[in-house]
Formats: C-alpha cells, structure tokens, sequence
C-alpha cells in the first residue's frame, strides 16, 4: 500500500537557521513526488513536482530534492513569513488515476 | 483571477440535514478532484472527475454524492450529515487525469456538523 510519512511533525526554527525537511515514501512506481505550503485557513499551495532520482527544484529559499525512498526540502536562512505547514504527496503507478497520497505534514514555526 | 474557488468557505449546519458544496476552476484543466482533511490536517482524496466521467471513488459512504455539469465544475452533495463529517472539504484540479499531474487546490469548505 502506498505510505508517505513525513518528519518532524513540527520544527521551530529562528530566523536564518537553515533546516530540511524529511518526506519518506513507499510507492509502487513512483509517478510524481509534490511538496505544498498550507496556512492556516488556506488550501494546499503548490510548490514542486519531482519525478525522479536525483530530480532537484528550487525557488526562493526552498529546495527540493529525490531519493528512490525520499525527498527532502531544505530550507535556506528562513524568514517569518516561510511559517507553515509543508504537505508531502506520491502518485504512483498503483491505479491509471492521479490520486494523490498525503503524509501528515510538517508544521513549520520561523521566529524573528 | 482566482484559479480554483469553492462555495461556501463555512457551513454551518445540523445533523440530519442535506448540503451541497459548489466548485469552479478557471484553469482550463479537464480533472477534478474532492479531498477531505481531518481535524488531524490529513487531506484524503474522495473523488475524480475527468471530463465529467468519475474515475476515482474512494471508500467514501454513499450519502457523498458527486456532481460533475462540466468539466469546470464539481460540486458535492451530502445526504443526512453525521458528527463524523465535520472537516474541510477541499476542491482541487488538473490538467488531466494521468498520474504525476499535478493539482491545484482550492481554499477549503469548513463544514461544522452540530
């Protein structure tokens, strides 16, 4: 059955400390590995689509990267306003259908 | 301008009751999708429309019931609403229904079944 888990569940940073977070994932054929922000009260914002291996993406301070087990997001000098939650997703070869697998997220809290 | 929007943002309502939750997407794409996050945050997919043909239909109890005019519009029904389905309702897109496309979500419904 596909899984993703992602850790920590929650992380507190200070302004400027760099950090990553762990997406790992279980999936029979990996189609497509997405990171989204969610704030509060708001629906998932995309970020990145990884397709495979070795596949990095950035934009702004946020970086992501491709395991055949996991991807990571690094966050570089982080600011207040990169608080969140980051949600992880796999699609996968399991069905014909884009149906995307979530793990629970990583409540991010960066402080001035 | 905005991409994907669903109506209400919250709903308010008593057991027993019927409501409906609207979806539109601006974007062109021809898959939809309905997803459910608990008050954990975990978002779980209920259903798929592609081109108003449903081809996702998660274990999701038959008092769900989606809709899908056109391709630019899902909405979702809900027959005799239970405690157990107060969450936010999320509505989200794409440009088709292959694996590894991906979705845009909407702002969420807040359903509050008292």
């Amino acid at each position: 059955e596909d899984q993703v888990t992602q850790s920590p569940e929650a992380l507190r940073l200070q302004e400027g400390e760099s950090s990553s977070l762990n997406c790992s994932y279980t999936v029979s054929g990996l189609r497509g590995l997405f990171w989204y922000r969610q704030d509060p009260g708001k629906g998932p914002e995309f970020l990145f689509t990884l397709y495979s291996a070795g596949e990095e993406k950035e934009k702004e301070r946020l970086k992501a990267t491709l395991t055949k087990k996991e991807s990571f997001l690094h966050i570089t000098a982080p600011k207040p306003e990169d608080s969140a939650t980051y949600l992880c997703a796999v699609s996968g070869y399991g069905g014909a259908t884009n149906k995307l697998i979530f793990g629970t997220g990583t409540l991010l809290a960066v402080q001035p | 301008d905005t991409a994907v929007s669903q109506t209400p943002k919250y709903l308010v309502t008593q057991m027993g009751n019927d409501k409906s939750i609207k979806c539109e997407q601006n974007l062109g794409h021809d898959t939809m999708y309905w997803y459910k996050q608990d008050s954990k945050k975990f978002l779980k997919i209920m259903f798929s429309y592609n081109n108003k043909e449903l081809i996702i239909n998660e274990t999701v109890p038959n008092r769900f019931s989606p809709k899908s005019p056109d391709k630019a519009h899902l909405n979702l029904h809900i027959n005799s609403l239970e405690l157990g389905d107060s969450a936010v309702y999320f509505c989200a897109s794409s440009q088709d229904g292959h694996p590894g496309d991906t979705q845009y979500f909407g702002p969420g419904t807040r359903l509050t079944v008292l």
